[in-house]
């Protein structure tokens, strides 16, 4: 099956910081990879998207990469702050394909 | 311009009840999806729909569970015959599609559903 894992379930940083966020796929190299910020309560919130022909993408302080070599996707929060606190989540999607699905998500706390 | 939106925003059912879930897409946006998501989880897809059309109901329950999105008003999700179990929070999305334009699913705030 098509798998997509994000490593941590749990992140603690020092605010300040980079916080990096991973996430694995298996079995097939998805068109496109899509990370989204959830909070408590709250449906997610659509930050970035990166093609599988693209090596990074930056946005502000968040940054996101592609490596279909190693099947990963990283995902950098630089200068974090308490704010950016949340669960952040991965998800792939396929050529043709318009759904996605979604890995458990990385719950990020920056602490003061 | 709203974004997307659901009602209502929290529903308590009995067990054996009917449990029906409305999402209204964000303008121009023709591609409707249903994810569930429980307690400490991920959001697990449902069903993926444009109008008149289910494109994808592969992560839905074969029994009990049904979605629709009609030419005229929102995507419904129906619950048959609820039971505890499908006690969740369920979250609907849109998005314009596949292509240069596409710039990820816009979500809704979810229902929450408790079957008591």
């Amino acid at each position: 099956s098509q798998k997509i894992e994000q490593n941590s379930e749990a992140l603690n940083i020092q605010e300040g910081k980079t916080a990096t966020l991973t996430c694995n796929y298996t079995n097939y190299s998805p068109a496109y990879l899509q990370w989204y910020r959830q909070d408590p309560g709250r449906g997610p919130v659509f930050l970035l998207l990166i093609r599988e022909n693209e090596k990074e993408k930056r946005k502000e302080r968040l940054k996101v990469t592609f490596d279909t070599t190693l099947k990963q996707s990283l995902f950098h929060i630089t200068a974090s702050q308490p704010a950016d606190s949340a669960t952040y989540l991965c998800a792939r999607s396929g050529t043709g394909a318009n759904n996605l699905f979604f890995g458990t998500g990385t719950r990020l706390t920056v602490i003061p | 311009n709203a974004g997307v939106m659901q009602n209502p925003r929290h529903l308590v059912r009995r067990r054996g009840q009917e449990a029906r879930l409305r999402c209204s897409p964000m303008k121009g946006h023709s591609h409707v999806y249903w994810y569930r998501q429980l307690p400490e989880e991920g959001l697990k897809f449902m069903v993926y729909l444009q109008k008149e059309n289910i494109i994808d109901e592969s992560g839905m329950p074969k029994e009990r569970f049904s979605a629709e999105f009609p030419k005229e008003g929102p995507s419904i999700l129906r619950i048959q015959q609820v039971v505890r179990g499908d006690s969740a929070a369920y979250f609907c999305a849109s998005s314009t599609g596949p292509g240069q334009e596409y710039s990820g699913y816009t979500f809704g705030s979810g229902t929450r559903l408790t079957v008591v």
